[in-house]
């Protein structure tokens, strides 16, 4: 079983719509990201957190570390969103920023 | 704004052959790291630099090495490529605490053939 597993492993949305990407982890941990890969592969970090809630623009990020988990949100969804969301958490006992990646949920948004 | 810069963009070699990849950030950040990104697999850690003059193995080091030239420069060799090791590669880099982001080139796509 993978450290990280992120549901769902696609998502297609159609624009405007209210999308939720889900990751779950089954280690301690000491910080939690999201990350954004486009098409053409540029990674984006979108946010970093340890606890509660983070907001930027329309995308938003949760985490409950008692249930070990985070839920990135996008609001009014956009074709520019879509791309590979990308969660990735940072293990307590780790050394330094060493990442453990999830696999990935790719998102396409319709116009 | 440079930030994390990766050199070449692409590379076709064939088997046995070596070559460097080249990272370079303008961060002034202590830490880099080298990850492979495979189709399935996520990105996975090849060896990262928590700071100038040190290296460490990551999850998946056999069959590279790495150089942290100086804080700004962090290179990956592959000294005999095989086909498995076709895949695109990132670089990053960080502050050397847990609680702020890694910053990512835009990746070598490598292909061995």
């Amino acid at each position: 079983k993978n450290e990280v597993e992120q549901s769902p492993q696609n998502l297609t949305a159609q624009e405007g719509e209210f999308i939720t990407i889900n990751c779950s982890y089954s280690v301690g941990i000491s910080a939690l990201h999201w990350l954004q890969q486009h098409p053409g592969g540029g990674i984006v970090s979108l946010f970093m957190l340890s606890s509660g809630k983070k907001k930027h623009g329309r995308l938003i990020a949760t985490i409950n570390i008692q249930e070990k988990h985070s839920s990135l949100h996008i609001t009014a969804s956009h074709p520019r969103d879509s791309a590979v969301y990308i969660c990735a958490v940072k293990s307590g006992g780790t050394s330094y920023g060493k990442l453990t990646f999830g696999q990935g949920t790719i998102l396409t948004v319709h116009p | 704004n440079a930030g994390v810069t990766q050199t070449p963009k692409f590379q076709v070699l064939k088997t046995g052959q070596s070559m460097t990849l080249q990272c370079a950030q303008d961060m002034n950040h202590n830490s880099m790291y080298w990850y492979r990104q495979d189709p399935g697999m996520g990105l996975r850690l090849i060896y990262y630099s928590a700071s100038e003059g040190t290296t460490d193995k990551g999850e998946v080091p056999n069959g590279y090495n790495v150089s942290r030239l100086n804080k700004r420069e962090f290179s990956l060799r592959l000294e005999s490529a095989a086909p498995s090791q076709t895949s695109v590669y990132f670089c990053a880099s960080s502050e050397a605490t847990s609680y702020q982001p890694q910053h990512f080139g835009d990746g070598t796509r490598l292909s061995i053939l």
